[in-house]
């Protein structure tokens, strides 16, 4: 089953508003990281928060993390049309090396 | 420092086709890595090289897919032949360490 499973798949907001995206996770990890696809494009490492922290902020990015509940959440603040892209959350399972991606949540800002 | 280089950037071939991906990974990375997202679905591992051997292609999907790894330095994945269902983005990734990638921009492969 997936290690990461982002929610909501789809997200349509206004530009202006926040966004809010989860990722769960199955197992123990060394960290998280979120990245952003634009559409059909590279990808871009946004935020990794290291299992030993709870909340990390850059810029308009918020993420927190409750390894307890095996989640994270990605805030986007005062989204842009900018923001319109696709987000992932990659964990690293506790002694392995493999990214392990969640399914994505596709993120629309309409201006 | 140069970042990880991929090329093509995009790549239009024909189903049935041969098309070859390379990636530059940032010099002095053992690792490299190679992922894909098809069909706007989720990211998944391909395989891992520590420098120039392949330490785990287990998320190959089949025999139509070849990487390489030159001397521990660049890598190449071919598709020989390419079908509908293997476009996608082809994204590589280095890293010094076990963890702690950088990834390349993606090849975006298309197969009509």
């Amino acid at each position: 089953s997936q290690q990461g499973e982002e929610d909501p798949q789809a997200l349509s907001i206004q530009e202006g508003e926040n966004a809010t995206m989860n990722c769960s996770y199955k197992t123990s990890i060394n960290n998280l990281q979120w990245y952003r696809q634009n559409s059909g494009r590279g990808l871009v490492h946004l935020i990794l928060i290291r299992s030993n922290e709870r909340e990390k902020h850059s810029g308009r990015l918020r993420v927190t993390l409750d390894t307890s509940k095996k989640s994270s959440s990605l805030l986007i603040t005062a989204s842009r049309a900018a923001d319109t892209a696709s987000y992932f959350c990659a964990t690293v399972p506790t002694g392995t090396y493999k990214y392990i991606f969640g399914t994505g949540t596709r993120l629309k800002v309409l201006a | 420092e140069a970042g990880v280089t991929q090329f093509p950037s995009h790549s239009v071939i024909e189903k049935g086709q041969t098309v070859t991906l390379r990636c530059d990974p940032i010099s002095g990375h053992d690792n490299l890595y190679w992922y894909r997202r098809v069909m706007g679905k989720e990211i998944k591992f391909l395989l891992h090289f520590v420098k120039e051997s392949k330490q785990d292609e287990s998320g190959m999907p089949n025999n139509r897919f070849l990487a390489e790894r030159t001397g521990g330095t660049y890598s190449t994945l071919k598709v020989q032949p390419a079908e509908l269902e293997d476009s996608g983005v082809y994204f590589c990734a280095s890293s010094q360490v076990d963890y702690g990638y950088t990834f390349g921009s993606g090849t975006r492969l298309t197969v009509v």
